[in-house]
């Protein structure tokens, strides 16, 4: 499995938008980019995922680079509830039901 | 829809006991995984079911660890016997790959807190 690599903490205020980043320099051409993420005390749960194109959805945005070989994860307006740990994680095109392989994440704080 | 139930949620035992985990999968979802989390880690596969087949259970401790899916629906995570390390939040999670743009996207449930002492 292609490996991601994110921050181990990050910080922000509560209003302020948050940008998440993501380096998988070694993507291959068919891999998605998906973010989970992981509320205190509760299992994972999707956020978003992309290809190529930006994606926007209620919860939050997605930047990918033209090279595929980063991303970002965008909250326009954090709040409290937003305060979780954001896994990024490459899964190839689908050919059947497909594991996710989680790393370490990024923890967000979100101060008030 | 209702989600992934798991149960129990919380469960204390002594080394070398038994424990068993039970998850009931989102109604018509044909994939189920059991993932463990020890605290501070990101979540592990530990073994996939397709219907009531194992498609993956390369990380699954089998001298301890064993896994059932009757009927393709519900499923049942043992250890047996337990030891320290074993202490973690055991996820069971489901799939389809009916729905769109999002099908094969995985729900967990909350999870079963393990803690050996």
């Amino acid at each position: 499995d292609a490996k991601t690599t994110q921050p181990n903490s990050m910080e922000s205020n509560e209003e302020e938008p948050v940008h998440l980043p993501c380096n998988h320099s070694t993507i291959s051409g068919t891999d998605y980019i998906h973010w989970y993420r992981q509320l205190p005390s509760q299992g994972p749960e999707y956020v978003i995922h992309g290809l190529t194109s930006n994606v926007n959805n209620r919860m939050a945005s997605l930047a990918i680079a033209e090279d595929r070989k980063s991303s970002t994860l965008i909250l326009h307006r954090a709040t409290l509830r937003d305060a979780a740990v954001y896994y990024c994680i490459l899964r190839p095109p689908l050919k059947g039901a497909q594991k996710l392989v989680f790393g370490q994440g990024t923890r967000l704080t979100i101060n008030p | 829809e209702a989600g992934v139930a798991q149960s129990p949620r919380y469960k204390i035992i002594e080394k070398r006991q038994s424990v068993a985990f039970w998850c009931n999968p989102i109604s018509g979802h044909a994939t189920l995984y059991w993932y463990q989390q020890i605290l501070g880690q990101g979540p592990k596969l530990l073994i996939q079911f397709q219907n009531n087949g194992v498609v993956d259970d390369s990380q699954l401790p089998k001298d301890r660890f064993s896994a059932e899916r009757l009927k393709g629906v519900d499923s049942t995570l043992k250890i047996q016997p337990a030891k320290l390390e074993d202490s973690a939040v055991y996820l069971c999670a489901s799939s389809s790959f009916r729905g769109g743009r999002h099908r094969n996207t995985i729900y967990f449930g909350e999870g079963s807190w393990l803690t050996v002492v």
